[in-house]
């Protein structure tokens, strides 16, 4: 079965720094994108940006460019997304998902997410 | 970026409606769109791609059309599984942009 699955919920302090995880299996990880989504709380999605595993390209959403990072590590076929300061405003749901086959397809599979709390 | 605008916001129905929710671009491009249903605490599940095509194991009941600017994801007769968010995406440029949802609720 593919899936994705993804680290634990995380409650962290403003300026705290994080990186939340999402392993894949099921499939071949380095053939994949794999795209990180937002969603708080009561929000709709937003789409932050995709990352190939298998050389490291990544494509930001303006919105998120410099605010957040995307790293991949084939041999363990996992997926990454880090802040190196969070702020309250990084309070959120967050979804890695699998795009059907190109960057720019729709997201097919899906992790269970990782909710981050920023809370002073 | 290409907006994506979703209508109604929210709608209430019975079983057995026939719902259609509307999505429209800011600006025109082909049929790069896919529908995503969201229950709450769930991951969104993709339903339609390439605005017409259904994905594998979704009812036949869910449809969707449309290109250019406008589109639509139509519920030909709604079941009670079928009360969520539904949310349109283009996936014609970067950034992939999402609509702003749609609430599915009971009657």
């Amino acid at each position: 079965e593919e899936q994705l699955v993804q680290s634990g919920a995380e409650v962290k302090k403003p300026g705290e720094s994080l990186k939340i995880s999402c392993k894949g299996s099921g499939y071949s990880f380095t053939s994949f994108w794999i795209g990180w989504v937002r969603q708080m709380p009561g929000k709709g999605l937003e789409w932050m940006g995709i990352i190939y595993p298998g050389d490291s390209d990544t494509r930001y959403s303006p919105s998120f460019q410099g605010q957040v990072t995307f790293s991949a590590d084939k041999s363990i076929s996992t997926a990454y997304l880090q802040w190196s300061t969070l702020k309250a405003s990084d309070t959120a749901m967050y979804y890695c998902a699998r795009p059907r086959s190109s960057s720019d397809d729709p997201f097919d599979i899906w992790g269970q997410g990782t909710m981050v709390t920023v809370s002073s | 970026d290409i907006q994506m605008t979703q209508s109604p916001s929210s709608v209430s129905a019975s079983v057995g409606d026939r719902v259609t929710i509307t999505c429209r671009a800011s600006q025109t491009f082909g049929s790069w769109l896919a529908w995503y249903q969201q229950k709450p605490g769930k991951a969104p599940k993709l339903l339609i791609y390439a605005a017409s095509s259904l994905e594998t194991g979704v009812p036949s009941r869910f449809s969707g059309s449309g290109s250019g600017t406008d589109f639509t994801l139509t519920i030909s007769s709604l079941q009670p599984e079928d009360f969520a968010t539904y949310y349109c995406q283009q996936a014609n440029s970067f950034p992939l942009t999402f609509g702003g949802g749609t609430r599915v609720e009971i009657k």
